[in-house]
């Protein structure tokens, strides 16, 4: 059991918003910690898609887009595209592990109709 | 071009043992927070282990004991020593570039393309 908690899958028609979110408790988003974004695209590694909860990389289109607020965090994606179908995964960090202890939630299967 | 190049994946025996190499290139390994993050077949994201520019390192409970992270600044790459595998040890293991200005808010901005390791008899 992950320690952020993420819906198992999603879905959308071509051209819609879709939110994926992240929920975790008082030792880890709910702490302040930030919360990151990566895109795991089929046979790949994961990929960088927002850090410190809202910030996009360099190449990552804006309709990709994260927010937080108390204990959770959205990621948002509109216009969807076929090539989004993805896992997506939210990541923090949790001060209630000895060391230092980075936290994934379960992963999102997002899914282009 | 920042990249990396895991290998020394395969398969070994229950209790056995095994080293992950991860060649880097466009940085300095030993100026950088470097991690390993494995994934199980079918299964999420798991943090293992983090050692930082300074040489301090960090494990996850369910590695802690049994694997080492470790470094070679001459060489630019990144080690991990696993001992006594276990089948639950079956994973990719990636190794990843840590980014951030704090533990709080640092995250992994590069990852290798992985290597594979099974566990089993």
């Amino acid at each position: 059991q992950s320690v952020l908690t993420q819906p198992p899958s999603v879905s959308g028609a071509p051209g819609q918003r879709v939110t994926i979110s992240c929920t975790g408790s008082s030792s880890n988003i709910g702490a302040g910690y930030d919360v990151h974004w990566y895109q795991q695209l089929p046979g790949t590694a994961p990929k960088l898609l927002i850090y410190g909860n809202s910030n996009r990389p360099s190449g990552v289109p804006d309709r990709f887009s994260g927010s937080k607020s108390g204990t959770s965090a959205s990621l948002a994606i509109t216009g969807l595209q076929a090539e989004d179908e993805a896992d997506y995964y939210c990541q923090s960090y949790d001060s209630s592990l000895s060391g230092s202890n980075w936290v994934f939630g379960g992963g999102t299967k997002l899914t282009v109709l | 071009e920042v990249q990396l190049v895991e290998s020394g994946g395969g398969l070994v025996q229950p209790g056995g043992s095994l080293r992950l190499s991860c060649a880097a290139s466009g940085f300095t390994v030993s100026s950088n927070y470097m991690s390993w993050v494995r994934q199980a077949p079918g299964k999420g994201l798991e943090w293992v282990s983090v050692i930082y520019s300074g040489g301090s390192t960090y494990y996850a409970d369910s590695v802690k004991g049994r694997f080492t992270i470790s470094r070679h600044n001459s060489k630019n790459t990144l080690y991990l020593q696993m001992n006594s595998l276990r089948a639950e040890d079956t994973a990719v293991y990636y190794c990843a570039r840590v980014f951030g200005i704090a533990a709080g808010a640092y995250y992994f901005d590069y990852w290798g393309q992985g290597t594979l390791v099974t566990v089993s008899s």
